[in-house]
């Protein structure tokens, strides 16, 4: 059972234009979320992270939205550049991001069109 | 955050033999882990590496596949043991940092 989903295979976005990019969990154990993003052939890299009792974090570029009710995140990227393009990977933590392992979706890759 | 990096970058073995991926990383962390991505698929953990006391392993990975040593703050290794094609991933190490986790640059390890 797939406890966090990222639905949308690949997303194609212009550039200069908004990216939302989601993630829904079925765990409500679940008490941290992470972003991460991938160019092939390297590890990912950390982008942002929210904890379960925050709605909203946000840095530069980035911003990740958390709804608990629905247990849905999202990540947005204002404004999409062409370096943005790779797969985006969220993923879930129990007991804080840097402390358990973490469960992660299957992930979106991201195509910015100039 | 710290830097991490992994040896072998990638390596191609054959079935039946073992591989011991290194993890090395620049600051003393307590937390780190090691994951696996085979073809196509997201990040599985594969166990939890705290220096000083046993790694604990997640659902359907074995300490006999997969031993693991963690003999400081700085450094764990990975042994994929045995190995046939169903091995052939990338494997990650990663290191728990506050509410964070970086990753290394991962081993692409195919096995033929």
């Amino acid at each position: 059972d797939q406890q966090v989903k990222q639905n949308s295979p690949s997303l194609s976005v212009q550039e200069g234009r908004i990216s939302i990019l989601n993630c829904d969990y079925t765990n409500s154990m679940f008490d941290y979320f992470l972003w991460y993003k991938k160019y092939p052939a390297e590890g990912p890299t950390f982008l942002i992270s929210i904890s379960s009792i925050k709605d909203k974090n946000e840095d530069g570029r980035f911003t990740v939205f958390l709804n608990k009710s629905a247990k849905h995140l999202s990540l947005h990227i204002v404004p999409s550049q062409p370096g943005d393009s790779a797969v985006y990977f969220c993923a879930a933590g129990l007991g804080g991001g840097g402390a358990d392992g973490l469960t992660f979706g299957k992930g979106t890759h991201l195509i910015i069109q100039p | 955050s710290a830097v991490i990096s992994q040896k072998p970058s990638r390596d191609i073995c054959q079935r039946g033999t073992s591989l011991t991926i290194q993890c090395q990383v620049d600051s003393q962390v307590t937390m780190m882990f090691w994951y696996r991505q085979q073809p196509g698929q997201s990040l599985t953990l594969i166990a939890t590496a705290n220096q000083g006391s046993e790694a604990t392993y997640e659902s359907g990975f074995v300490i006999d596949k997969f031993p693991i040593s963690r003999p400081n703050l700085t450094f764990s290794t990975l042994t994929v043991s045995n190995m046939s094609p169903e091995d052939s991933s990338i494997y990650l190490c990663s290191m728990g940092w506050g509410s964070e986790q970086y990753f290394g640059p991962g081993t692409r390890l195919t096995v033929t």
